[in-house]
């Protein structure tokens, strides 16, 4: 069993849908959680970075972490085309050589 | 925002020769280091951890003897590919941590052909 699990899509949604994207972990050590952006061909941008469970939003993102499931979350809002692109959750736990976790990654486009 | 920049972007290589890549973070300041390896269709695998001053620490199954880093500054890690084949063809990625609570920061990344 991996540590992350990430369904690896490809998912497809109209634009302006709301679109969930999921990571399941088995790792109870994890304490810091990401989620990058990564485009064909590019290095993986930073969307949301947060410490142990709870919820973050910013701006049509919003991160959510429930530990006791082992679960978090990306909801975007209002998708646009731009948004489609490849969604890796990461993680880490504190200490260990600061290394990331990732997820296999999800494929995401939206559509006109 | 902090940046980590990369270089080059894309190369092409004959087999046999040795290729560096360049990871700098240029507003900030990086003891440690992550080179990653991705191939298509797939995540981030990591290779080794660079630390500035010291050796670097490679994951299990990376060749120490291939996959070159040194990390002489607090801004500049190198990743030397000696001896390439076309096995090592991939899309080589470095990260930093800007500092506590700031996420990783990654490059634009390094796609390394080899002919």
């Amino acid at each position: 069993q991996k540590e992350v699990e990430q369904d690896p899509g490809p998912l497809s949604v109209p634009e302006g849908a709301i679109v969930s994207l999921n990571c399941t972990y088995s790792n109870s050590a994890f304490q810091y959680f990401m989620w990058y952006r990564q485009y064909s061909r590019k290095g993986p941008e930073l969307l949301m970075y947060t410490y142990s469970s709870g919820n973050k939003e910013d701006g049509r993102f919003t991160a959510q972490v429930d530990k006791s499931s082992k679960y978090i979350s990306l909801f975007i809002r209002d998708s646009q085309p731009s948004d489609s692109a490849t969604y890796l959750c990461a993680m880490r736990i504190t200490g260990g050589g600061n290394k990331l976790t990732f997820g296999t990654g999800t494929q995401l486009k939206v559509e006109l | 925002g902090a940046v980590v920049s990369q270089h080059p972007s894309r190369v092409i290589c004959k087999s046999g020769t040795s290729v560096k890549i360049e990871c700098r973070s240029l507003d900030f300041q990086a003891t440690t280091m992550f080179w990653y390896r991705q191939f298509p269709k797939q995540s981030l695998m990591l290779m080794a951890t660079s630390n500035e001053g010291s050796k670097a620490t490679y994951e299990q199954g990376v060749e120490k003897d291939k996959f070159l880093i040194n990390h002489a500054s607090l801004t500049l890690s190198t990743l030397t590919v000696t001896s390439a084949h076309p096995e090592d063809s991939s899309f080589y990625i470095c990260s930093a941590e800007p500092g506590q609570g700031f996420g990783y920061t990654f490059g634009s990344g390094t796609r390394l052909t080899v002919v």
